[in-house]
């Protein structure tokens, strides 16, 4: 049982362009959702959050944008650089009062000079 | 600050065998988890810690795996006895308390089991 899903496992974009990476969740009792960002044998590093109160959260070039009508959650980078190249996971938590996160699979995003 | 530090980084196994792995979260963070990372997978969790008791260990295969934190600090992780199956990255996280849901992890420990 999947309930947060990333779809697409890859992404390429061009230097200076938006990349878009999507996800998707079942459970409408997650309150809170984060993106985190995995280079080559290193752990995840967090990336920006979104309560499930707001409908939009920015941080310089990352903005996470959330549709709860449709269980929807989207990262924008703009513009992205070729340093942005790395695996993207979408964690989602709000189950239990424990801090659980439950991970998608992760999309591999590859950024070309 | 320094980060979550986790050892060893890699090791390899012959199925039937035991390992464990070790981990010591940032100073002062009550929350200790270890993730379970199957290549091509997400992280999934395997037994979060408050301080040194088990809040959720629901996803534990503990007819092989147990794991403690007797201090309430560092943490082992064991594996006894591995199946090919358990080929993953096994990631430590720590937070300051369970309601701060950003958690910062380690670098993991891959382990193959052949």
């Amino acid at each position: 049982d999947q309930q947060v899903k990333q779809n697409s496992p890859s992404l390429s974009v061009q230097e200076g362009r938006i990349s878009i990476l999507n996800c998707d969740y079942t459970n409408s009792m997650f309150d809170y959702f984060l993106w985190y960002k995995k280079y080559p044998a290193e752990g995840p590093t967090f990336l920006i959050s979104i309560s499930s109160i707001k409908d939009k959260n920015e941080d310089g070039r990352f903005t996470v944008f959330l549709n709860k009508s449709a269980k929807h959650l989207s990262l924008h980078i703009v513009p992205s650089q070729p340093g942005d190249s790395a695996v993207y996971f979408c964690a989602a938590s709000g189950l239990s009062n424990t801090g659980k996160l439950i991970f998608g699979q992760g999309t591999t995003l590859q950024v070309k000079p | 600050e320094a980060g979550v530090a986790q050892s060893p980084r890699y090791k390899i196994i012959e199925k039937r065998q035991s390992v464990a792995f070790w981990c010591n979260p940032i100073s002062g963070h009550a929350t200790l988890y270890w993730y379970q990372q199957i290549l091509g997978q997400g992280p999934k969790l395997l037994i979060q810690f408050q301080n040194n008791g088990v809040v959720d260990d629901s996803q534990l295969p503990k007819d092989r795996f147990s794991a403690e934190r007797l201090k309430g600090v560092d943490s082992t992780l064991k594996i006894q006895p591995a199946k090919l199956e358990d080929s993953a990255v096994y990631l430590c996280a720590s937070s300051l308390d369970p309601g701060l849901r950003e958690q910062f992890f380690g670098p993991g420990t891959r382990l193959t089991v052949l």
